[in-house]
């Protein structure tokens, strides 16, 4: 079993902050890291897929990070507002039809 | 606009149950998945399928059973319940690669045996 680390376990921030979380994989496994949100009562969203060494991905006031040679991703999410409030996610695709996820961080944002 | 849809939000059943969790995609992904989300655990594998009538085991496959006779639907098959499994249940689908593996999930039923 893979081993997918995500840091905080969980985070609360005021509005407006800027957060960043991390997500950590063995780099010899490295196909494509997925970071999903899940917000509560709903489905879990992709958010980005990504799968080159450096590639930097952004969607509105979130964006994420890639270092496949360390075996790192940074999750950036700039300007927090309460309905940013969710469970991320990362995971990891090694090749296969599987994904290995981490077990998420958990963001509150108050306003 | 992509859809997978579960046939329970919440279900109780009682210990030594058969228990059928149904999950329908309407997408044509080939892949399909069977997934526990438990505090502090994260989202684990408990099986998954990537065409009609083939089926892996994932992490935790133990206690459970899986079926898929139709291409859209992939049951999950609880086949005498126990507490341990009281959990949330997420389905998922994709593509068959070398698309991106991205996941579709349903809404997720949060079963509870008593």
């Amino acid at each position: 079993i893979l081993n997918v680390e995500q840091s905080p376990q969980s985070l609360h921030v005021q509005e407006g902050d800027s957060t960043n979380f991390t997500c950590s994989f063995p780099s010899s496994n490295f196909y494509a890291l997925h970071w999903y949100r899940w917000e509560t009562a709903k489905s879990p969203e992709a958010l980005f897929v990504m799968t080159l060494n450096g590639d930097e991905k952004k969607k509105g006031r979130i964006s994420a990070t890639l270092n496949t040679k360390e075996g790192y991703s940074y999750l950036y999410i700039k300007g927090s507002q309460p309905e940013d409030s969710a469970t991320y996610l990362c995971a990891l695709n090694s090749g296969y039809s599987t994904l290995t996820f981490g077990k998420g961080t958990m963001l509150l944002v108050s306003p | 606009d992509v859809k997978v849809t579960q046939s329970s939000r919440y279900l109780v059943k009682r210990t030594g149950e058969k228990v059928f969790l149904e999950c329908v995609q309407d997408m044509d992904h080939e892949n399909m998945f069977w997934y526990r989300q438990d505090p502090g655990l994260g989202l684990r594998l408990i099986y998954f399928s990537y065409d009609v009538k083939m089926k892996e085991k994932g992490d935790i496959p133990e206690g459970y059973s899986v079926s898929r006779e139709k291409k859209e639907r992939f049951s999950l098959i609880l086949e005498s319940a126990s507490t341990n499994q009281t959990s949330m249940y997420l389905c998922a689908s994709s593509l068959k690669p070398p698309a991106n593996n991205e996941q579709f999930f349903g809404p997720g039923t949060r079963l509870t045996v008593l």
